[in-house]
């Protein structure tokens, strides 16, 4: 049973640019959710995919945006970005759909924006 | 706003002794879970509870969900270094989408 992979685990990238990361669920689970998490903070988040249709999405704005694929995995992308976008971008996997409460998460891929 | 606040922030012992950290809210939720996260990986579920006034005890770990399931703590047991890393509680109100993250207690246990 593979794990939650998230791509690239560093990036640095700078204002105004834009950016793809990008998340490979557990096998057997089709939900996907993404969160940031910004230094010294706890993770806060951004939305939620479940079968390729976004179903839940938390206080960021539209320049956040995603997808998620037949296969279930999903990428995060980010337009204009700003200083502030700098965190550790979270992905987790769950199955069962709404309801499911146990997440597993990847390692991150850590933005800096400069 | 933070929906949930964890205290302590930071916090320093040695191998053997005893701690707890807290978890409160104002808000109900219908869940809440409490996550080990290292440094350079993702939050590691360590265990969910979901009725007010329940205990579940994971080794040297106990875990309590408050009787209004407002708030929970987690305490440990004779400390080890291995037990060094930030714990995060998080939650769900009513049926929503979001896990709500508190900002965590960063513990580190010397031996």
């Amino acid at each position: 049973e593979t794990g939650v992979t998230q791509s690239p685990t560093h990036l640095i990238k700078t204002r105004g640019q834009q950016v793809t990361l990008r998340c490979s669920s557990q096998s057997g689970h089709n939900t996907v959710s993404w969160y940031q998490q910004a230094l010294g903070q706890g993770p806060q988040f951004i939305f939620q995919y479940y079968r390729e249709e976004e179903n839940g999405r938390g206080n960021f704005p539209p320049r956040f945006s995603g997808l998620q694929f037949p296969n279930y995995s999903s990428e995060l992308n980010v337009n204009a970005l700003e200083l502030d976008d700098s965190a550790l971008y979270l992905c987790a996997s769950s199955s069962g759909g709404r309801t499911n409460e146990k997440l597993f998460f990847g390692s991150g891929t850590q933005l800096s924006v400069l | 706003t933070q929906l949930l606040e964890q205290s302590p922030q930071f916090l320093s012992i040695q191998e053997g002794e005893n701690l707890t950290v807290y978890c409160n809210s104002s808000s109900v939720f219908s869940s809440l879970q409490w996550y080990r996260q290292e440094p350079g990986e993702g939050p590691v579920l360590l265990v969910t509870v979901v009725t007010g006034g329940e205990v579940k005890k994971l080794k040297r770990l106990t875990f309590q969900f408050g009787d209004a399931r407002k708030d929970s703590s987690l305490h440990i047991t004779a400390a080890q270094p291995g037990d060094t890393g930030l714990y995060l509680c998080a939650g769900k109100v009513n049926s929503g989408y979001a896990l709500n993250f508190g900002k965590g207690t960063s513990l580190l246990v010397t031996p």
